[in-house]
């Protein structure tokens, strides 16, 4: 298994500002996963976020509204950019140790006034 | 895109066997069959996964037709912890991410 910490858990932010969202793996993983998660909706991939290269976003994502960082093998962080009442979701991060078996984080539930 | 169906909820009584069906009738040679759960206000959990027998781990049995169009995951003994969404996912080999589809609401009842 692997340990994924998440910070902060939860959130409420105001409109047009930005939150970052800090994900920690207790192990070095290759990749990492960042899932958006509406309300009452499954998730939805983001993108995914390789140590070394840009991230790789999702048809209907962007970088300039989900900037993302991964400055090593064992953190990356999402950025919510210029946030919306519609940004409010649950941000889950997630790692692949095996192929196919995902870990997640409890996720980050922002609410945007 | 998911490619798989599953009913939207299902109720099972507390201590039965719970039987969720998925069907995935457009499944690929190399695609295996995941199952994950998500319980209330938790990030997903993984369950099980196989290819073409039938697996069995300490959560659950899954079960695959021969055909491999359809599967079921069983929890023998159904709590209400085990009250969840619980999803469905085809994925291939390799370190690629999953794609969720809406998944089955079960609901364990005392």
């Amino acid at each position: 298994s692997a340990v994924i910490s998440q910070k902060p858990s939860r959130d409420i932010c105001q409109r047009g500002t930005s939150l970052t969202i800090q994900c920690q793996v207790d192990s070095q993983v290759t990749m990492m996963f960042w899932y958006r998660q509406q309300p009452g909706q499954s998730l939805t991939l983001i993108a995914t976020a390789n140590q070394g290269s840009e991230a790789t976003y999702e048809s209907g994502f962007v970088i300039d509204k989900f900037p993302i960082s991964r400055p090593n093998l064992t953190f990356s962080t999402l950025t919510v950019s210029n946030m919306s009442p519609e940004d409010s979701s649950i941000y889950l991060c997630s790692v692949c140790r095996h192929a196919g078996e995902l870990f997640f984080g409890e996720g980050s539930r922002l609410t945007v006034l | 895109d998911a490619k798989t169906t599953q009913p939207p909820s299902m109720d099972c009584a507390e201590g039965r066997a719970a039987n969720l069906p998925c069907n995935h009738s457009t499944i690929s040679g190399n695609e295996y069959v995941y199952w994950y759960r998500q319980i209330h206000s938790q990030g997903p959990q993984y369950i099980i996964h196989g290819l073409k027998n039938n697996e069995t781990n300490e959560m659950a049995s899954l079960i695959i037709t021969e055909d491999r169009k359809s599967s079921t995951l069983i929890l023998p003994h159904a709590t209400l912890r085990d009250t969840a969404v619980y999803y469905c996912i085809l994925h291939p080999p390799g370190n690629t991410p999953l794609v969720f589809g809406k998944g089955t609401r079960l609901s364990v009842i005392a």
